[in-house]
């Protein structure tokens, strides 16, 4: 069964700052991974995808890793600002299913 | 610009009261998605549909929840009778069911409180 994990739950930093967010998963066999955003009281909205032949995206200063042999995906926050405050979601889809199994997030407060 | 709309935004009600939440999906995704989110058990798959036929719905709790979708611009997930237990926010997503390039497409919630 796919197991996702996100650490550190949740982060405060200044404003400025480069950032790493980090994603495990247990089973390999997957399709994709993908990272969202999603701000309070909102729903979520897809910030990167990296298929399962890709090593990374990326999308304007943010940049997304997959190991996939290790089961690891990093996002990476250049010149963090105030409005990236959110919680980011890493999701994967495993092989043979179309349903995407979330990890439980990371609370990212950046202070000016 | 094309987004998934989802109704009620929120919605009080009584335990045992019946709950039907509404989802329009963006037009052309043959792909629907229902989900909850809790503090707990962060976010979780109930159901889902391939134009319009439900291929798993293991994550819902049968004996009171149900989806469907009577046409391709409507889903609909009921709680009945509900429980305070199912307070959560509920999500409905979309998407062109491609696996490997494809994302999902999420609506803004149903934020639900059963008293």
């Amino acid at each position: 069964k796919q197991e996702v994990t996100q650490i550190p739950a949740a982060l405060s930093v200044p404003e400025g700052e480069n950032l790493v967010l980090n994603c495990s998963f247990t089973d390999s066999a997957i399709y994709n991974l993908q990272w969202f955003r999603q701000d309070p009281g909102k729903g979520l909205t897809s910030l990167l995808l990296i298929q399962s032949s890709q090593r990374e995206q990326t999308s304007g200063r943010l940049n997304a890793s997959l190991d996939k042999s290790s089961g690891r995906s990093t996002l990476y926050i250049a010149a963090s600002q105030p409005g990236d405050s959110a919680t980011y979601l890493c999701a994967v889809l495993s092989h043979n299913t179309d349903k995407l199994i979330f990890g439980t997030g990371t609370r990212l407060q950046v202070f000016p | 610009d094309a987004r998934v709309t989802q109704t009620p935004r929120h919605k009080v009600t009584e335990m045992g009261q019946e709950v039907t939440m509404r989802c329009q999906p963006i037009l052309g995704h043959n792909t629907v998605f229902w989900y909850r989110q809790t503090m707990m058990q962060g976010l979780e798959l109930l159901a889902y549909f391939r134009n319009r036929a439900p291929l798993d719905d293991s994550g819902m709790p049968k004996d009171r929840f149900s989806a469907e979708m009577p046409d391709a611009t409507l889903a609909t997930l009921k709680i009945q009778p509900s429980e305070p237990r199912d307070s959560a926010v509920y999500f409905c997503a979309s998407g062109l069911g491609l696996r490997g390039t494809d994302t999902q497409y999420f609506g803004p919630g149903t934020r639900l409180t059963v008293l």
